[in-house]
């Protein structure tokens, strides 16, 4: 299995350019987790999906970003327009069913707004 | 709200044990975990605990929960250098979807 995929591994874009960062969970698996790793403010869970719904996203920052899942093997991640406190590592996890609790963490993608 | 509060740093000499601390303060907190971030890399879970039990051990690694007091540790014997990483300490009260994470401390290993 390739674990959870998550491209691109590196993003630098300029201040107010759409950017869209996208995942690829483990195949079985039903739910998704998108969080945002800084040094100011750790680790936050940003969205969440139980089989391609969404089921929390309190954690979103604000309206600039949006997340889908149109189906079970993809979901993005988008951040329009970006800005410059935006940068910070994004993970992507996956988890196989309600009620287990392990999630499995992608690679990440390392945004740099400036 | 949920709160996870860990030290920053820890340093120990290879051969050494390493002790990681956690407190928390979700008395309602199910499930504890500790993750594993490598540099450039995602998490990993190394183990995690239900809050009915107050120790479990895996190999080098063992983890002691007292819920009383709201506090979990990793102990990792024999440390290696291949042990540096950052080592997250997490909480969930519902089944896993939520998970709340600590700052994580950096735990660097001497030869």
């Amino acid at each position: 299995d390739a674990g959870v995929i998550q491209s691109p591994r590196h993003e630098v874009t300029e201040m107010g350019q759409e950017v869209t960062l996208r995942c690829k969970p483990i195949s079985g698996h039903n739910s998704l987790f998108w969080y945002r790793q800084t040094m100011m403010r750790g680790l936050e869970l940003l969205i969440y999906f139980n089989n391609n719904v969404p089921i929390d996203d309190s954690g979103m920052p604000e309206d600039r970003f949006s997340a889908k899942m149109p189906n079970a093997s993809f979901s993005t991640l988008k951040i329009q327009p970006s800005e410059p406190r935006d940068s910070a590592v994004y993970f992507c996890a996956s988890r196989p069913r309600q009620g287990l609790s392990e999630q499995y963490f992608g690679p990440g993608t390392r945004l740099t707004v400036t | 709200g949920e709160d996870v509060e860990q030290s920053l740093f820890l340093s120990v000499r290879e051969g050494d044990s390493s002790v990681i601390n956690c407190t928390y303060t979700d008395s309602s907190s199910t499930y504890l975990y500790w993750y594993k971030q490598e540099p450039g890399a995602g998490l990993q879970l190394l183990t995690y605990i239900f809050s009915n039990m107050d120790m479990k051990q895996d190999q080098r690694l063992t983890v002691l929960l007292n819920k009383k007091d709201k506090h979990l540790s990793l102990r990792i014997a024999d440390t290696q250098t291949g042990d540096s990483a950052i080592y997250f300490c997490a909480e969930s009260h519902n089944a896993g979807n939520m998970l709340t994470f600590g700052g994580g401390t950096r735990l660097m290993v001497k030869p």
